[in-house]
């Protein structure tokens, strides 16, 4: 069974750094891209970017370019998330989930962690 | 601001059918079968409805329909019941990024 299981919730100042996690089981994690949607409170779901574990080739949205990292280590079939510096606009639930790709480009998302939800407040 | 457009609610009866439906551009929507449909109740994480259009995963009742029409795509639920009340998100390619719909509140009556 695949099942994606993110970290715990996160209470952070803005300034912070943050790294949250997903790890991936019940199939070959680093022949799979993982991605991140993110969802504010009360709002819709947004594409962020995703990353291929195996090479760690990452594409990110261009609203999230530049403002999060990826990054994977397969060893351990887990996934990252990071900020350098949060601001209280980053608060929202992150979800992780895997993208399948057609003709090399992404598709849809066929499964989803739990989500993590960060909290950035001074 | 989404790129793809979604009625903020819809409603329907148990054992009725209802149309959510995802207006998009000749840019995304209109150019690939790359739209999908996510089911999300509150608190929970979204789950794969639809993908290609009008695929359905393994698990799906065949209750839920997609469908699309040059810019539009549609998600039908037909016999409607009350587990299908629940939050709906389009999503499509759109040629170098994939955007979500704002989503489309389904209340049971």
């Amino acid at each position: 069974e695949v099942q994606l299981v993110q970290s715990g919730a996160e209470v952070k100042k803005p300034g912070e750094s943050l790294k949250i996690s997903c790890k991936g089981s019940g199939y070959s994690f680093s022949s799979y891209w993982i991605g991140w949607v993110r969802q504010m409170p009360g709002k819709g779901l947004e594409w962020m970017a995703i990353i291929y574990p195996d090479d760690s080739d990452a594409r990110y949205s261009p609203s999230f370019q530049g403002q999060v990292t990826l990054s994977a280590d397969t060893s351990i079939s887990t996934a990252y998330l990071q900020w350098s510096s949060l601001k209280a606009s980053d608060t929202a639930i992150y979800y992780c989930a895997r993208p399948r790709l057609k003709g090399g480009v992404p598709n849809y998302f066929d499964y989803w962690g739990q989500g993590t939800l960060v909290t950035v407040s001074s | 601001q989404s790129a793809l457009t979604q009625p903020p609610s819809a409603s329907g009866s148990p054992g009725q059918s209802v149309t959510i439906s995802c207006t998009g551009t000749s840019s995304d929507v209109g150019a690939y079968n790359d739209v999908s449909w996510y089911q999300q109740h509150p608190g929970k994480a979204p789950k794969l409805m639809i993908y290609d259009v009008s695929k359905r995963p393994s698990g799906v009742p065949d209750r839920f329909f997609g469908s699309k029409s040059g810019n539009t795509a549609s998600l039908t639920v037909s016999g409607l019941q009350a587990e299908d009340e629940a939050d709906y998100y389009c999503s499509s390619y759109a040629g170098n990024n994939n955007f979500f719909g704002g989503g489309t509140r389904l209340t049971v009556l």
